[in-house]
């Protein structure tokens, strides 16, 4: 049973250039979630995919978009990348909750992001 | 911001019991305590949660004050496989996001 996976492994792009990562999710899961690390730093929440919709969203600007595709896998993009995006990308998934219930988030080996 | 508490760093013998302790003095009681970990170059990885009563897994142990404002992860015999960063997280059930802080980074020694 494969877990979660994501590519690329990393990643290298220019100031103001565009990127997309991409998640594929654990099998039998149903919602994505993504984050981002930068060095040193816990994980910040970007947003989560549920049913093709975003459902949540962290304090990220719209240049950050998903997309979640009828078989759960996910893309992350972009848009007008700025050096402070330099980071590790990781994406979670998990199955859609229980009401009341949290159900644990599997992550990814991320996607290492680097911005010159 | 994280709800939660934790000292930066540690250090512990091979083979010693590791002790990790969280502060959430504000969590409220619909609230569940996580742990989840992250090995160098690698996504986090869940450990263990409790909401009240203590809790055990073939990973560790999860003990949990009365009062639920502390808890601490037990690794009972710490190899040079757990020297990661640990990460306490208070979730309520219902909520979608992990809230994470800065974690411990535990290394463990020969």
């Amino acid at each position: 049973d494969a877990g979660v996976t994501q590519s690329p492994t990393h990643l290298i792009k220019t100031r103001g250039q565009q990127v997309t990562l991409r998640c594929s999710p654990k099998s039998g899961h149903d919602t994505v979630s993504w984050y981002q690390q930068a060095l040193g730093q816990g994980p910040q929440f970007i947003f989560q995919y549920y049913e093709e919709e975003e459902r949540q969203r962290g304090n990220f600007p719209d240049r950050f978009s998903g997309h979640q595709f009828p078989n759960y896998s996910s893309e992350l993009n972009v848009n007008a990348l700025l050096l402070g995006d330099s980071a590790l990308y990781l994406c979670a998934s998990s199955l859609e909750r229980r009401a009341g219930i949290y159900n644990e988030q599997f992550f990814g080996p991320g996607t290492r992001l680097t911005v010159l | 911001d994280a709800k939660t508490t934790q000292p930066p760093s540690m250090d512990c013998a091979e083979g010693r019991a590791a002790n990790l302790p969280c502060n959430h003095s504000t969590i409220s009681g619909n609230e569940y305590v996580y742990w989840y970990r992250q090995i160098h170059s690698q996504g986090p990885q869940y450990i263990i949660h409790g909401l009240k009563n203590n809790e055990t897994n073939e990973m560790a142990s999860l003990i949990i004050t009365e009062d639920r404002k502390s808890s601490t992860l037990i690794l009972p015999h710490a190899t040079l496989r757990d020297t990661a960063v640990y990460y306490c997280i208070v979730i309520r059930g219902s909520q979608g996001n992990l809230i994470f802080g800065k974690g411990t980074k535990l290394s463990v020694k020969p």
